[in-house]
């Protein structure tokens, strides 16, 4: 089975600090993706990057960066020089073989950001 | 104009009626998905298409069915409205030629459907 853990329930920061949402994931595949998605208050989910289980590269874009290391089963999301505008629920999510060859995609239970100006 | 679109964006019904929610989209691709979230809970698949003529239960699909009328539409229905199906309902889409290796596709999410039973 399946698992994703944002052990980080809600987190606030004063703009312009740094901010790591921590994911942990659980798999028995050797082959799976990782995804970040961003739930601001509007309610709309926005994907942000998929990562794949054999690219452990960082992935940085903006003020955005990724830390996937498969030794800790970690994919990390930063946010460097927060903005109000940042101000959200970030979901990670896993895509697995979940049995006869189906990849369904599980969530955690979301990070909610506020960004404090 | 959005590429994914659910109808309505909000609905209040009563307990036991029957209700439909709809999704279409114009990104031309063939998956298509229903989640719900709920506070504190995440997203969970109730179901998903792959084709037209394909269509697969997910974790949580007691009380719902769906319909795939079409490769751009995809509805949910809740045949005998409860109380604890009040949640935030999200449609979804992928290109499955689109990821690589299976399951990498990334799915594209519908701006949400609140329904509230009571």
């Amino acid at each position: 089975a399946q698992k994703v853990t944002q052990a980080q329930t809600e987190i606030s920061v004063v703009e312009k600090e740094d901010v790591t949402l921590d994911c942990v994931y659980e798999t028995r595949d050797t082959t799976y993706y990782l995804f970040w998605y961003k739930q601001p208050p509007s309610g709309e989910l926005v994907f942000l990057i998929r990562r794949n289980s054999f690219d452990e590269q960082n992935e940085i874009s903006g003020r955005y960066s990724w830390n996937f290391q498969k030794s800790t089963s970690s994919f990390n999301f930063t946010i460097t020089a927060s903005q109000v505008v940042d101000s959200a629920v970030y979901f990670c999510a896993l895509s697995a073989n979940s049995g006869a060859g189906s990849y369904q995609l599980t969530f955690g239970k979301g990070t909610k950001l506020s960004v404090i100006p | 104009d959005a590429d994914v679109t659910q109808t309505p964006r909000n609905r209040i019904t009563k307990t036991g009626k029957r209700i439909m929610l709809e999704c279409s989209q114009t990104k031309g691709h063939d998956r298509m998905y229903w989640y719900r979230q709920d506070p504190g809970l995440g997203l969970r698949l109730i179901y998903y298409s792959f084709d037209v003529k394909d269509i697969n239960k997910g974790e949580i699909s007691d009380g719902y069915s769906v319909s795939r009328q079409a490769q751009a539409k995809f509805s949910l229905s809740l045949e005998s409205a409860i109380p604890n199906q009040t949640a935030l309902y999200f449609c979804a889409t992928s290109d499955r030629t689109s990821g690589g290796l299976p399951g990498g596709e990334t799915q594209y999410f519908g701006p949400g459907t609140r329904l509230l039973v009571l």
